[in-house]
């Protein structure tokens, strides 16, 4: 199994750019989770996915955050107008909705930078 | 406020010298406790859950331990790949899959 996919894995942008981060989950898990980490606030769940239906996007900071899911492999998280701040690591993690375990299995990241 | 803190948070340690991390809560209600391990550049890795105070769980150097407040995370003789940070994450009973994580407890192994 390949694991959850991210890409970009780096992006340095400028402030005001768009921003898109993009994930592919694990085949079969149709719950998908979106995490921001950094040192400051550590892990911070972002909005979660359950059959492609946001669940619950309390985490989302602001209006300039949204994130989509179109279809069960593939999610984005955008950021329209990017500011510094909202440089950062940012994960993507899925699970099997239903399962007994709830285990989140994580991708590698992208690190975001806005200058 | 569901809150979930771990210390110390950095250790070192000699290759060898076994030692334990915190992670303490105060949650509504607790369905489960996480462990992860994340190395740098790197995603969290699961290593262990744990549902029920008692309960245990190993695997090769790492013990987790559950009680109604905290769990250890123990380490027997580490190594230096052992070196990494561990965060423990709390899952709870009215959260549905929401995870809350905790700063973390960055552990270095020297030689």
């Amino acid at each position: 199994d390949a694991g959850v996919i991210q890409s970009p894995r780096h992006e340095v942008t400028e402030m005001g750019q768009e921003v898109t981060l993009r994930c592919k989950p694990i085949s079969g898990h149709n719950s998908l989770f979106w995490y921001r980490q950094t040192m400051m606030r550590g892990l911070e769940l972002l909005i979660y996915f359950n059959n492609n239906v946001p669940i619950d996007d309390s985490g989302m900071p602001e209006d300039r955050f949204s994130a989509k899911m179109p279809n069960a492999s593939f999610s984005t998280l955008k950021i329209q107008p990017s500011e510094p701040r909202d440089s950062a690591v940012y994960f993507c993690a899925s699970t099997p909705y239903g399962g007994t375990k709830n285990i989140q299995y994580f991708g590698a990241g992208t690190r975001l930078s806005v200058l | 406020e569901d809150q979930v803190t771990q210390s110390p948070e950095a250790l070192r340690l000699q290759e060898g010298e076994s030692s334990s991390l915190n992670c303490s809560y105060t949650v509504s209600g607790l369905r489960g406790l996480f462990w992860y391990r994340q190395d740098p550049g790197k995603g969290p890795e699961f290593l262990f859950t744990l549902y029920s105070a008692g309960e245990e769980k190993e695997k090769e150097r790492l013990k987790a331990t559950l009680t109604k407040k905290e769990s250890f995370l123990h380490i027997t003789a580490p190594k230096p790949e052992d070196s990494a940070t561990y965060l423990c994450a709390v899952l709870l009973i009215q959260g549905a899959q929401k995870l809350v994580f905790g700063q973390g407890t960055r552990l270095t192994i020297n030689p």
